[in-house]
């Protein structure tokens, strides 16, 4: 079946600019991930969706990071006044209720000019 | 708080040659343990896990047992081929509650020759 896709593969954008990257997660999998892997900080965990529960933002760096994920399947993460400090791959996973299996998607590379 | 310590790379081997890649832990609870795979131009891949003390998880010939004793879940392969050139990642979830969020370590950049 169909894995986790992100999209765009790759975006390029300009210090300031805002930023959408889109997660599209295994069908039926219940909690879906977002992570950062940078040069400097290695993967680091941003924010997690389980179902209907309110999402855990613990690992968020700035109110600039935002996510929605809308009916329970696609993921939207928007960084707004991207800095340089922004640039990254950025991952998404999702993995079945109930399990501690996640799978990831081939990442989104950003790059803030 | 949570955290995941592995050897840095690279680390470069000929083929058939034995592979260690080491890694520790710091966590609160018991933590499952897991190791990860990039290969190159690709996602990131489950490898193997272990969820308690003692377990050993193994896949494609790797293996890695928890050891609680020493908060230690070393990665092995006792003959790497040229194909297991990769970046391996080590990391952990932490025991208890429904958020599987994974810590990861640093990643070991592997490079196997013919």
């Amino acid at each position: 079946g169909a894995g986790v896709s992100q999209s765009p593969s790759n975006k390029v954008t300009e210090k300031g600019k805002d930023v959408e990257l889109r997660c599209d997660p295994i069908s039926g999998h219940t909690a879906l991930y977002w992570y950062r892997q940078s040069l400097g900080q290695g993967l680091e965990f941003l924010i997690y969706f389980q179902g209907n529960s309110a999402p855990d933002k613990s690992g968020l760096p700035s109110d600039r990071f935002s996510a929605e994920r809308t009916g329970g399947s696609v993921s939207t993460l928007t960084i707004q006044r991207t800095q340089q400090e922004d640039s990254a791959v950025y991952l998404c996973a999702s993995s079945p209720q109930r399990s501690d299996e996640q799978f990831f998607g081939p990442g989104t590379r950003l790059t803030v000019l | 708080g949570n955290s995941v310590t592995q050897m840095e790379g690279p680390v470069t081997l000929s083929e058939e040659a034995f592979l260690t890649i080491n890694c520790t832990y710091t966590a609160t609870g018991y933590p499952s343990l897991f190791w990860y795979v990039q290969y190159p131009g690709e996602g990131l891949q489950l490898l193997l896990k272990a969820t308690k003390a003692d377990d050993k998880g193994s896949n494609k010939g790797f293996e890695a047992t928890y050891r609680k004793e020493t908060t230690s879940f070393h990665l092995e392969k006792g003959s790497v081929q040229v194909s297991d050139s990769a970046v391996y990642f080590c990391a952990l979830i932490r025991g208890g509650g429904s958020n599987y969020k994974l810590t990861f370590g640093k990643g070991t950049l592997l490079t196997v020759n013919p």
